[in-house]
């Protein structure tokens, strides 16, 4: 199965709310990255963490990353309509140029 | 602003065509990414290129192949178009600060 694997598949909330993602993934990591990905449209690059990283902020949005336990989190807070998206996590595999993504969130952020 | 260009928005061929798309970047980036994205499979590396005339397989390279002539430039090639090759198509280049800038995608149909 795919390296990172989104949780959930889905996720319809209120504007105001917070949202909340998770990823999992199955081997070495030198980075952890999540993308947005408008309908139709190519993706957007977010937040990147490194694997020496436990947390990392930027505006609205927290990604956390337990090594560990192989998974991140991805949080939008005060969630808008405008964050209506697919959301991918892409972990960068140690010791190689790739990447592997997930199969994606879709979020849905009712006004 | 990095700007990452594909060819086309929307293609439609005939099985057995021989099918070129086109990817550009105006960055200077090293590494570019061929990727094809189907619904519940999330994207799949097909091939990337470290420099040029350098080119590495993805998971799923079978029925494609690759071309890097100009740095700017990476090219992915049908060889004989099937069926099952109808899917979105995203081109990514990457800097040094281990960001992935995507094009805005193509979406083919193979008839």
């Amino acid at each position: 199965s795919q390296q990172g694997e989104e949780d959930p598949q889905a996720l319809s909330i209120q504007e105001g709310e917070n949202a909340t993602m998770n990823c999992s993934y199955k081997t070495s990591i030198n980075n952890l990255q999540w993308y947005r990905q408008n309908s139709g449209r190519g993706l957007v690059h977010l937040i990147l963490i490194r694997s020496n990283e436990r947390e990392k902020h930027s505006g609205r949005l927290r990604v956390t990353l337990d090594t560990s336990k192989k998974s991140s989190s991805l949080l939008i807070t005060a969630s808008r309509a405008a964050d209506t998206a697919s959301y991918f996590c892409a972990t960068g595999l140690s010791g190689t140029y790739k990447y592997i993504f997930g199969t994606g969130t879709r979020l849905k952020v009712l006004a | 602003d990095v700007k990452v260009t594909q060819s086309s928005r929307y293609l439609v061929k005939r099985t057995g065509e021989k099918v070129f798309l086109e990817c550009v970047q105006d960055m200077d980036h090293e590494n570019m990414f061929w990727y094809r994205q189907d619904p519940g499979l999330g994207l799949r590396l097909i091939y990337f290129s470290y420099d040029v005339k350098m080119k590495e397989k993805g998971d799923i390279p079978e029925g494609y192949s690759v071309s890097r002539e100009k740095k700017e430039r990476f090219s992915l090639i049908l060889e004989s178009a099937s069926t099952n090759q109808t899917s979105m198509y995203l081109c990514a280049s990457e800097g040094r600060q281990e960001t992935q800038y995507f094009g805005p995608g193509t979406r083919l149909l193979v008839l």
